[in-house]
Order: structure tokens, then sequence, then C-alpha cells
């Protein structure tokens, strides 16, 4: 089946505590970023990658890393989380940048 | 500055009448236009785009408008279904940055029976 798939579902940690949120596909996409979720805001790009190795900042980077070794993962980091990251993650994957884009099912992060 | 505006947080509509969801944007370098819909604890997944080079795009009860000129575009559901019930996000995207999606906020949708 094919899917994006996103790791945790749920985290709560505690301020300056390194994380990663994993995301992987399975549908060879070159295309694969990073979202997060905040009331009445709509979706915000974090960091985007064009292909392995390639990665660019959205519109959010500040706080976040994100890495792309292999095609199928795009890891995110955060190095120090903040509460102000508090937030619903979202991974998303497509063929290229103008494709219809497919995400994994969010990872709803917490940071006390 | 948000460059692209759902203005209607929520939406309520009869089952079997017309839902009409509405987008306004302010970027006129934006080329192609899509609609996503989410479900609770899901993912946003695709539902029906547009080029702005077109002004109108049917699939099945679904249907976009766009209206360059307004810089507004709306997506009408025809007849509605209590599966309809979620948030539609509409995003917007154009080559010159490097296709990246800026999205609304999201209108919830409600379908009563």
């Amino acid at each position: 089946e094919a899917q994006v798939t996103q790791n945790p579902r749920y985290l709560i940690t505690v301020t300056g505590k390194k994380l990663t949120v994993t995301c992987s596909q399975n549908m060879n996409h070159e295309y694969m970023s990073w979202y997060r979720q905040d009331p009445g805001l709509g979706l915000r790009q974090i960091y985007y990658s064009m292909n392995v190795e390639v990665t660019d900042k959205g519109d959010v980077p500040e706080g976040y890393k994100v890495s792309r070794k292999e095609k199928r993962n795009f890891p995110l980091i955060l190095e120090s989380p903040s509460p102000n990251q508090t937030s619903l993650y979202f991974c998303a994957s497509s063929l290229t940048a103008n494709t219809e884009a497919f995400f994994g099912q969010g990872t709803r992060l917490t940071v006390v | 500055d948000q460059q692209v505006k759902q203005n209607s947080p929520s939406l309520s509509v009869q089952e079997g009448r017309i839902s009409i969801l509405n987008c306004d944007y302010t970027n006129s370098m934006f080329d192609y236009f899509l609609w996503y819909k989410k479900y609770p604890a899901e993912g946003p997944t695709f539902l029906i785009s547009i080029s702005s080079i077109k002004d109108k795009n049917e699939d099945g009860r679904f249907t976009v408008f766009l209206n360059k000129s307004a810089k507004h575009l709306s997506l009408h559901i025809v007849p509605s279904q209590p599966g309809d019930s979620a948030v539609y996000f509409c995003a917007a995207q154009n080559m010159d940055s490097n296709y990246q999606l800026i999205w609304g906020a999201g209108t919830k949708l409600i379908i009563k029976p």
C-alpha cells in the first residue's frame, strides 16, 4: 500500500531535549516536505527536499533541521525544542514538486 | 500576511444540497491551485486542482471554479453527503517559488442529515 509513515504519532517532551520525528515513503517520490499546522494558520512549510541530499528552507525553518540521505526517509530534527514548537506536524511526499502530495497521519508534539 | 485566505472557519449544509467553499488569494503569480480534504486524526488528502489557464475543473461531485481577475476560487460539492464532513484546505503554488504550497487556514464543513 502506497503510504507516508510518520513516527511517533504523539509525543510529549521537555524543553531542550533533542528529538527526531521520522518520515518514510514507499512511493519512490523525489519531493518531500515537512509542515506544521497551528490553529487559524493552516499548514506552513518548515523544510522541503527536491531529491536526495537536496534540502531547503520553507517558511518557518527556525529551530528545525532535516536530512535526506536516502530517497525514502526525511526525518525532522528538533535540536532544542521549545514550547512554541508545540504543534501538529505533517510529512508529505510527491513525485515532483508540482504533483499531488501524499501526507502522513501527523505527529502531535507537545513541548513543556 | 496570509497569501491564501479562507474566510469562513466553518460551514453547515443540509445533506443533498450544494456546498460552496471559498478561497481568496493575493499573489497574482500563483499558477496552480489545489483543494485538500482532512478528516480528524488523518493527514490531508488531495481532492481536486485547477491550473491558472482554466476557469473550471470538474471531477464527479466536485467542481472548482477560478476567477483570476477577482483572485478567487471556490469548491462546489453537489450533492453534499455526510462523508463530506471534513476540513477543506485551499492551497496555491507557483513555479517561481519552487512550487512551494501556500495554504489557507481551512474551512470545516458539516453536512447535516
